[in-house]
This record gives structure tokens, sequence and C-alpha cells, in this order.
């Protein structure tokens, strides 16, 4: 299975900080199809996941352009240029190029 | 709108099985795939198996043969049966159509002895 290794575990900022988090996968996660099946997903507390981010950094609709996702093969970043009250919760990256799909295990930003 | 919906048993006992269905809404099941997701308390997600829109599905070789999905189109329902249950399955239970990012409000399951 691919292992997604994020980093860091958590993350306190206060309003208006930059925030980076890395994920890593173990294998190359460009499919055969020449796309790169890469996601970012926020789950606020109590919540379901949101996805934010995919094929490694197309925002979905909706989504603060504050955030960005960048990245190539096995290493990959989500920023957040400004943190906002609304931001805090868990992060996750997600590759669906190989089977089974896995997850890293998650980044908790909280907020200062 | 796109919705899916979680619907089973709060509580099923050691050993036993649970069924869980997940009914959508604003797509067709012959068009889109859905996912089934699980996340134990205050852990992370694992990606359980898959309801292909062609009718076929692909499972996590980590349920071994435990794990079960299948689909009422007729209904627009996807529904997840996994047996031998033990206290490690205790989760709240999401389905999802991953490829767009919508995920349904998830069902929380407790594995009782």
């Amino acid at each position: 299975d691919v292992v997604m290794t994020q980093t860091p575990v958590s993350l306190s900022l206060a309003i208006g900080q930059p925030a980076s988090i890395s994920c890593k996968s173990s294998q190359s996660l460009v499919h055969s199809d020449g796309k790169t099946y890469l996601s970012w997903i926020l789950q606020r507390p109590g919540q379901s996941p949101k996805r934010l981010i995919y094929l490694v950094s197309k925002l979905d609709s909706g989504v603060p352009d504050r955030f960005s996702g960048s990245g190539s093969e096995t290493e990959f970043t989500l920023k957040i240029s400004r943190v906002e009250a609304e931001d805090l919760g868990v992060y996750y990256c997600w590759q669906a190029t190989h089977f089974p799909l896995t997850f890293g295990s998650g980044t908790k930003l909280e907020i200062k | 709108q796109v919705q899916l919906k979680e619907t089973g048993p709060d509580l099923v006992q050691l050993t036993q099985t649970l069924s869980i269905t997940c009914t959508v809404s604003g797509f067709s099941l012959t068009t889109y795939n859905v996912h089934w997701v699980r996340q134990p308390p205050g852990k992370g997600l694992e990606w359980m198996g898959a309801m292909w829109n062609g009718g076929g599905t692909d499972y996590n070789s980590a349920f071994k043969s435990r794990l079960s999905i299948s689909r009422d189109t007729s209904k627009s329902q996807v529904f997840l049966k996994m047996n031998s249950l033990q206290t490690d399955d205790t989760a709240k239970y999401f389905c999802a159509r991953l490829g767009a990012g919508y995920w349904g409000q998830g069902v929380m399951v407790t594995v009782s002895s």
C-alpha cells in the first residue's frame, strides 16, 4: 500500500499567519494516464471531510484562494497564505492513483 | 444537489454483521462511483472499497473477505455489509463520491461485547 506521510502532526497559528503542510508518498503518484491523483481535504470538528484541492493544485469551487496546492511525484504541499478562524480542523492528503486508496494521518490546525 | 446519506445501526454485537445503506440523490449510480470510508473515534480515515458506476466493486484487502458492497440502482442506494465485527471496527462509516469531493454525514457504529 502507498504510505502517505504528513508533517507536521499539528500546527498552532494566529490568524493572518501562513501555514504549510507537507505530504510525502512512498511511491510516485503519477498515474499511467499522466494525472496525479493527490487531493487535500479538511475535516472541521464534528463534520464530514470537505475537499479543498484535487489533482495536486486544482481548487474546488468555493474554496478561498488563500489555499494552494503544489508538488509532484512523491512530495506535495498545502499552503494557506493567511490563516482564518474557519480554517481550524484536521487536514488530510489522500491518493487515488494506486489501490487501495490511502490517506495521510492528518495535520491538526489550531488557532491561537 | 448532490447528497449522500448513510443509515444504519448505532450498535452492533461482537462477531455480528454490520449493514449500512447509503442513499444518494442528485446523481445516478450508473454514472458515478460511490466509495466507503471509515474513521475510528479520534483517528484517521481508511478507504474500505468502492462501487463503480458499471456495477463492479473493489475492496481494500485489509478487510479480506469480510466486506461486501452492492447496490440497487432503482432506489439509488449502495449497501455495505461487513461480517465478523470486532471492537476495532467501531468507527464512523462514510459513503462518498470521492471523485467530486462529496461526502455523507456518516453513521457512527459501536461494536459491543
